[in-house]
């Protein structure tokens, strides 16, 4: 199973709102990983857990606030967000990243819409 | 700093034909990873092929393969007998392999659309 499964598919909220994104992987990697994409644009890296421990936070907004309850879960909290915000997000996973070769396999995204 | 580019910001070939698509990089570094990605219109980032720069032997998957020339810092995806399902944005990538968190990163190019005529 090479699977990494994001839910929900599509999310439109308020500015006010407050909504998390979910990540699911069951291949065993030690690493997941945030990030955002806009439209024709190269994915830009948000976050990365190794671990279930953060390793990276690439000087993300406090608005964004990421999760790892385990190894298989990763969850992103969104609160107070701004239009620019809108966005593909998309989450992927690895293997030990401490391993010599590895990839990244990446899920389906988030479509986000702040209005 | 490492860098990605990728010149032909969109591309078309017909249907079962060959095209290639360009990527250069700028590094010091003797050892990393290179990769071709393929993120289709259902937006799903999907891996195509990836080359280790310590191996000369060009990568090949399929219908896919790359054509590495280290010294000139260039990594071009050749696709033979285009499909239609090979339509999408395709991304050309690097990765460091020293150090601890230079690991995570993956330095990415614009993208290329590639468009198949049918």
């Amino acid at each position: 199973d090479t699977e990494v499964t994001q839910t929900p598919k599509h999310l439109v909220m308020g500015m006010t709102n407050k909504k998390s994104l979910k990540c699911e992987q069951h291949m065993g990697h030690r690493a997941m990983y945030w990030y955002k994409q806009k439209a024709k644009k190269p994915p830009e890296l948000m976050f990365v857990y190794s671990y279930e421990k953060l390793s990276i936070n690439e000087s993300v907004p406090s608005r964004f606030s990421p999760e790892c309850p385990n190894s298989s879960l990763l969850n992103l909290h969104l609160h107070a967000l701004q239009p620019e915000d809108s966005a593909l997000y998309l989450c992927a996973s690895s293997q030990d990243p401490h391993r010599v070769l590895w990839e990244q396999y990446f899920g389906p995204g988030t479509r986000l819409t702040v209005t | 700093a490492q860098t990605v580019t990728q010149s032909q910001p969109e591309m078309s070939v017909q249907e079962a034909e060959t095209v290639t698509l360009s990527c250069t990089y700028d590094t010091s570094e003797s050892d990393y990873y290179l990769f071709w990605y393929k993120q289709p219109p259902s937006r799903q980032m999907i891996l195509v092929i990836r080359q280790e720069a310590y191996k000369q032997q060009n990568a090949t998957e399929n219908r896919f393969s790359v054509n590495f020339q280290k010294a000139a810092k260039s990594f071009s995806l050749k696709i033979s007998d285009s499909q239609l399902g090979d339509a999408a944005m395709y991304f050309c990538a690097y990765r460091r392999t020293g150090g601890r968190d230079s690991n995570y990163q993956l330095i990415w190019g614009a993208g290329t659309k590639l468009i198949i005529k049918p």
